[in-house]
């Protein structure tokens, strides 16, 4: 069975401050692992996949098979990027299995 | 810039009353998610259809949800009975399939069931 773990459920950093967002999976196949973030009460959407290996907003992720780990850093955190942030595992099938989500709170 | 709709953004109604959430997703694509998002358990799949065929529904509470798509352009979710632990936010996705896992949100309805 795949499983995705976010162990942290809120994050509070200052401003300036780098962050990682922690997320473990699970899983017996080859992994695509994504990462998505929601802003106060909208939809969610992609912010970057292991695949595609580039930054967004200045955010990276490394895919690590070895620590089955696929944690997303920034190293100067902005007041514009507290939102809920979730990480999540595809399968062949197309599904996605997300984790509990992490609540980022960049304070100035 | 396509995008998932859905339709109603904001529902309240009462206890008993039937409640039908649709959802338009993106042209071309052939998958179709309806997800619940709540504070105590986050996002939980309800239901998957590839080319409109229901192929997950795991997820949802049988007795009281059902989940279809009558065209490649609608796909809805209904409760009846509504109840107060059904208030969440329902959130549909689509994707493109194939080798792509990636999903395209929509914008949510919130729902309010006193």
């Amino acid at each position: 069975a795949q499983r995705v773990t976010q162990p942290e459920k809120l994050l509070s950093v200052f401003k300036g401050a780098p962050v990682e967002l922690k997320c473990n999976y699970s899983y017996s196949g080859s992994p695509e692992l994504f990462w998505y973030v929601q802003y106060s009460r909208q939809r969610l959407q992609l912010l970057l996949r292991h695949i595609s290996r580039e930054s967004i907003k200045g955010f990276t992720a490394d895919l690590n098979k070895g620590e089955t780990s696929f944690h997303l850093k920034k190293p100067f955190a902005q007041e514009e990027d507290s939102a809920m942030y979730y990480c999540a595992l595809g399968n062949a099938g197309n599904m996605l299995t997300f984790g509990g989500g992490t609540r980022l709170m960049v304070k100035p | 810039d396509a995008r998932v709709t859905q339709t109603p953004r904001h529902k309240v109604t009462e206890m008993g009353q039937e409640v039908t959430m649709r959802c338009q997703p993106i042209l071309g694509h052939n998958t179709v998610f309806w997800y619940r998002q709540t504070m105590m358990q986050g996002l939980e799949l309800l239901a998957y259809f590839r080319n409109r065929a229901p192929l997950d529904d795991s997820g949802m509470p049988k007795d009281r949800f059902s989940a279809e798509m009558p065209d490649a352009t609608l796909a809805t979710l209904k409760i009846q009975p509504s109840e107060p632990r059904d208030s969440a936010v329902y959130f549909c996705a689509s994707g493109p399939g194939g080798q792509d896992n990636e999903q395209f949100f929509g914008p949510g309805t919130r729902l309010t069931v006193l």
